[in-house]
């Protein structure tokens, strides 16, 4: 079982719609995640991190939590073609990064 | 701005040949990372680095090494490169190794292994 599960997609989405992305973990140690967006033929770069259980929101991104679910989402609200990308989990252990596979996001108009 | 810059947007090398990979930070970022990335399995952690002179093995370590000599500069090294290393090498680096302490990823190195 890999330590960090998403669903590879795609996850195809209305413009103006909510994306939800889910990641899930297998180790109960980890205290930070986070969200990574990544173009096609671009390298990875961060949203935004989590370390609490509960909902953290910056702009149209809200992060979630739950700790004792071992799962951690990501919603994308009134999505645009430029969310069209790749979006990696990962979480923190041992001070190196753990990734998931990544969910690709399809937006369209 | 941080910036992480990586020798080479695309490289093509023979079965056997000894490979250098350099990637550079002006940030003065204690730690550094190198990954690769294979579709369908993500971001895979080669080595890492917390400080000039250190290493650490990721997960996939094997048939690599690496070297930092300069706390700007980490090499990853393929001392004979085979086919299966065919892969997009990423370089990171970061300030720390805190709970909050976000990666700056470089361009990336597509390498080829013919």
């Amino acid at each position: 079982q890999k330590e960090v599960e998403q669903n590879s997609g795609p996850l195809s989405v209305p413009e103006g719609a909510i994306a939800s992305l889910n990641c899930t973990y297998s180790d109960r140690g980890s205290q930070s995640f986070f969200w990574y967006r990544q173009y096609s033929g671009k390298s990875p770069e961060l949203i935004m991190f989590i370390y609490s259980n509960g909902d953290k929101e910056d702009g149209r991104f809200t992060a979630q939590l739950n700790k004792a679910s071992q799962y951690v989402s990501l919603l994308i609200r009134d999505s645009q073609p430029s969310d069209s990308a790749t979006y990696l989990c990962a979480l923190l252990g041992w001070g190196k990064l753990q990734f998931g596979a990544g969910t690709q996001v399809v937006v369209t108009p | 701005d941080v910036k992480v810059t990586q020798s080479s947007r695309y490289l093509v090398k023979r079965t056997g040949e000894k490979v250098f990979l350099e990637c550079v930070q002006d940030m003065d970022h204690e730690n550094m990372f190198w990954y690769r990335q294979d579709p369908g399995l993500g971001l895979r952690l080669i080595y890492f680095s917390y400080d000039v002179k250190m290493k650490e093995k990721g997960d996939i370590p094997e048939g690599y090494s690496v070297s930092r000599e300069k706390k700007e500069r980490f090499s990853l090294i393929l001392e004979s490169a085979s086919t299966n290393q065919t892969s997009m090498y990423l370089c990171a680096s970061s300030l720390s190794t805190s709970g909050t302490a976000e990666q700056f990823f470089g361009p990336g190195t597509r390498l080829t292994v013919l």
